[in-house]
Parts: C-alpha cells; sequence; structure tokens
C-alpha cells in the first residue's frame, strides 16, 4: 500500500506556482520521498527526491517538514505542459530486503491559461 | 544518452495467446523494474531484477506471468494464456545499484520507459 496522500486534483493558472501537497505521517526515518509526474500516454518522469533537507533542481523544489511528515512539491511557474499526475512516493522497504516504489493515485494538476 | 527503450509500443493479442513484451534498460543500471498500469489506475509493481540476484517475483499477479533478465541487461516480460483483465500498460524501469538490508537506503530514482500498451481482445 502506498504511503502517502494526496489531494485527487488541483488547478494552477498558467505562470503561477504551483504547490502540490503530500502527506506522509507513517514515514521512517530512513526513508526518502520522491516526487514523480505522468502526462498522458508517457512513462513516470523522475522529478525530485529529498531525505530530510529542502532541495531544489531544474525542474522544482521539495520542502519537507521538520518532523518529516508532510511535503510539499512547488513548480515555480507552471506552464501548460505541466499538466499531469504528479505522484508522491515513499520507498518502500520489501520483504527481500531492496526497496521499491509503490506508487498511488496521485494528484491530476491542470494548468490553464 | 539513451533512456529505458521499451518494445512493441502497442500489443493487440487475442485471448489465450502468449505475449513477450522486452524491455532495453539505461546502460549500466544493474536494478530492472516491471510495473503495470490498468486505465485510470495507479501503477502496480510486478517484478524486479538486481544483478545476479533472484528476482522479486512477490507482485506477479498469476503464474501466467514471468521474466527474465538475460545477461544482466535485457528483460522479457512474458504473459501466457492472456485474459482480457490483462490489458494495461506495462511500463519498464531501471535505476542504479540498490543497497541491500534495513538502513542502507538506496535513493537512486527509477527511470521508466514509455511502456508498452496492451490489448486482449
Amino acid at each position: 500500500d502506498a504511503k502517502t496522500t494526496q489531494p485527487t486534483s488541483m488547478d494552477c493558472a498558467e505562470g503561477r506556482a504551483a504547490n502540490l501537497p503530500c502527506n506522509h505521517s507513517t514515514i521512517s526515518g530512513n526513508e526518502y520521498v520522491y516526487w514523480y509526474r505522468q502526462i498522458h500516454s508517457q512513462g513516470p518522469q523522475y522529478i525530485i527526491h529529498g531525505l530530510k533537507n529542502n532541495e531544489t533542481n531544474e525542474m522544482a523544489s521539495l520542502i519537507i517538514t521538520e518532523d518529516r511528515k508532510s511535503s510539499t512539491l512547488i513548480l515555480p511557474h507552471a506552464t501548460l505542459r505541466d499538466t499531469a499526475v504528479y505522484y508522491c512516493i515513499v520507498r518502500v522497504e520489501r520483504r527481500s530486503g531492496y526497496s521499491t516504489l509503490t506508487f498511488g493515485k496521485g494528484t491530476m494538476l491542470l494548468v490553464s491559461p | 544518452g539513451a533512456g529505458v527503450s521499451q518494445s512493441p509500443s502497442n500489443k493487440v493479442t487475442e485471448k489465450g495467446k502468449d505475449v513477450e513484451l522486452r524491455c532495453d534498460p539505461i546502460s549500466g543500471h544493474t536494478a530492472l523494474y516491471w510495473y503495470r498500469q490498468s486505465l485510470g489506475q495507479g501503477l502496480e509493481f510486478l517484478i524486479y531484477f538486481q544483478g545476479n540476484s533472484a528476482p522479486d517475483k512477490s507482485g506477479l499477479p498469476s503464474d501466467r506471468f514471468s521474466a527474465e533478465r538475460t545477461g544482466g541487461s535485457v528483460s522479457t516480460l512474458t504473459i501466457q494464456r492472456t485474459q482480457q483483465e490483462d490489458s494495461a500498460v506495462y511500463l519498464c524501469a531501471s535505476s542504479l545499484v540498490l543497497v541491500r538490508g534495513v538502513g542502507a537506503q538506496n535513493n537512486s530514482p527509477l527511470h521508466f520507459g514509455n511502456g508498452t500498451r496492451l490489448t486482449v481482445t
């Protein structure tokens, strides 16, 4: 089961910042938070990941609360091409000892002109 | 460099036939994953491979599903006696080496291909 909860959908005006929230209240101390997005008919695209500190790359910023129970993905200047389903994922340790990504339903972000 | 490549991009087959789906991971990536995504649903983990270790098959939905990875690179997912409920997009992903064990959290991101859309008629 996914260990995260996200809103089903969000809207954002083109050029504005998109702030996508995620709750992961049961996260363990060594589990990373990942964000992916999936545009229609394509495979999921990696965006960013983090453990404790805030992270920033050319695509987005990731803000993780101090207690690590929630995080926010920020797209600073959303464009129409950012319309996609955004997945917040906590990497899960499997019984084999390895870890995989368990995807939930994600947030459908619609960027409008 | 080249990303994860999957073939075919689309496959239509009749119920009861066997199908093979192919995945070429990113060069140098030792971990390889298969997921499937049914229409309007999230991704469902199927199986993954790490180097020469035994694969984790815990996500395979039935014994009609199997996968192999030859030479630590290309992988083939085989579905025998296909059923209509097998219709989905099958996604392959690869990543750099996993580290085993609690506390040894691997943080290498997975890189996905664009999938094979399988339709069973």
